[in-house]
């Protein structure tokens, strides 16, 4: 089945240690998303690609950093985690930008301690 | 600024019990979506309406497209457990490549 994958389901990590999160998608599509989701509050995006070119959002923290070697792979990097990060961290694509149905990962809830 | 507001909040009913949620904007928006999210995954994509006065059906799940593209809805018949979720209505931003996420509307279904 198609889908959106993340790893690991669970990460945690200490004050100022950097992690990795990482997405795969067997959906063939152009856009790639990264979300950050916390106390059941509505996503708030970080940035997404859109094929290669990279869009972030202005209020994306520099901690945060995102790579996309291929299309089918997208990584989210924390580069020193504050215990303000702890959420949940969703994936998400969609086939273009303009008519943008999304597709989600069941994302990867990272504590920090 | 587009933004998309939900109510209620905050939703708990009995099992069998028919309820609706409001998304409510002053934009006008090419396209609504309406995803569910459970608990400790990613929200699933429902439905998406496009046209105004658009009504679709997913089984039990009726969603509503204003005819001015500016509020939807969601009506729940006989509401069951297996109900129980957060459920978000979203859009495209006009003229721009972000989607717009309501707050959400926590569902609780009690068996």
């Amino acid at each position: 089945d198609a889908m959106v994958i993340q790893n690991p389901r669970y990460q945690v990590t200490q004050f100022g240690k950097p992690v990795t999160l990482s997405c795969s998608q067997t959906l063939n599509h152009n856009v790639m998303y990264w979300y950050q989701q916390k106390s059941s509050q509505a996503p708030k995006l970080l940035f997404h690609y859109y094929d290669k070119d990279f869009n972030n959002e202005a209020d994306t923290p520099d901690n945060f950093q995102s790579r996309r070697p291929n299309t089918s792979f997208c990584f989210l990097d924390i580069r020193s985690p504050g215990l303000g990060d702890a959420a949940m961290y969703l994936c998400a694509t969609s086939r273009d930008r303009v008519y943008n149905e999304q597709f989600f990962g069941p994302g990867t809830r990272l504590t920090v301690l | 600024t587009q933004l998309l507001e939900q109510s209620p909040q905050f939703l708990s009913i009995q099992e069998g019990e028919n309820l609706t949620v409001y998304c409510n904007s002053s934009s006008v928006f090419s396209s609504l979506q309406w995803y569910r999210q459970e608990p400790g995954e990613g929200p699933v994509l429902l439905v998406t309406v496009v046209t105004g006065g658009e009504v679709k059906k997913l089984k039990r799940l009726t969603f509503q497209f204003g005819d001015a593209r500016k509020d939807s809805s969601l009506h729940i018949t006989a509401a069951q457990p297996g109900d129980t979720g957060l459920y978000l209505c979203a859009a495209p931003q006009t003229g721009g490549f972000k989607t717009i996420f309501g707050a959400g509307t926590r569902l609780f279904v009690k068996a």
